[in-house]
């Protein structure tokens, strides 16, 4: 299995501020993702990160807005930038972990709950 | 477009009773469907997982239920636990391996 830690586990951010959210995994994966998921609602997919690559975005977010860095297979970054009240929520980094078979499964970290004022 | 459509939005279960959760999707290119356990303030936990080639696959209390003609898939939790009250999230991916999730279930076990 695989262990993913996120740092921050929570903060309270000022409007126009920037975020930037930490994800190590204790083992090499290539495949991350990011979601959003706002408090006792699903979760959301906002992109994809795989190493070596450009980060794929979903519909309704932006590099611009959410920009991503996947230096190498165990770290990924997630910005949250020019903050607004509407950005709360609590951000998980994923990984997908392929076996030895053909299945596949995705562990989620412990989520970053952001607070926006 | 929700791809994924979940149901109750919350169950309430006395302990020892069975939960069922329903999960429909609308797209045929779905060809993987997990469905994960989550606990106030942590990440989810995949619980079980079941490929469309298959109709039922259990584990310990757990057992999912796939209809691929009607598009249907459920959870069925045998013998309810307080330990169980959690929300639980079906979901369905594609090849891709991107993770379309249902709403979610707020499930409750009266002990």
């Amino acid at each position: 299995s695989a262990v993913i830690s996120q740092k921050p586990s929570r903060d309270i951010c000022q409007r126009g501020t920037s975020l930037t959210i930490q994800c190590q995994v204790d083992s090499q994966v290539t495949m991350m993702f990011w979601y959003r998921q706002q408090p006792g609602q699903s979760l959301t997919l906002i992109a994809t990160a795989n190493q070596g690559s450009e980060a794929t975005y979903e519909s309704g977010f932006v590099i611009d807005k959410f920009p991503i860095s996947r230096p190498n297979l165990t770290f990924s970054t997630l910005t949250v930038s020019n903050m607004s009240p509407e950005d709360s929520s609590i951000y998980l980094c994923s990984v997908l972990q392929f076996r030895r078979g053909g299945t596949e499964t995705q562990y989620f970290g412990p989520g970053t709950r952001l607070l926006v004022l | 477009q929700q791809q994924v459509k979940q149901s109750p939005q919350s169950l309430i279960v006395q302990k020892g009773g069975i939960s069922i959760i329903n999960c429909a999707y609308e797209n045929t290119a779905f060809d993987y469907f997990p469905w994960y356990q989550q606990f106030p303030g942590k990440g989810p936990a995949l619980l079980i997982a079941i490929r469309p080639d298959v109709s039922e696959k259990k584990e310990g209390r757990f057992t999912i239920s796939f209809n691929k003609s009607a598009k249907q898939f459920s959870l069925h939790i045998m013998d309810s636990q307080p330990g169980d009250s959690a929300t639980y999230f079906c979901a369905a991916i594609t090849g891709g391996f991107k993770t379309i999730f249902g709403a979610g279930t707020r499930l409750f076990v009266k002990a």
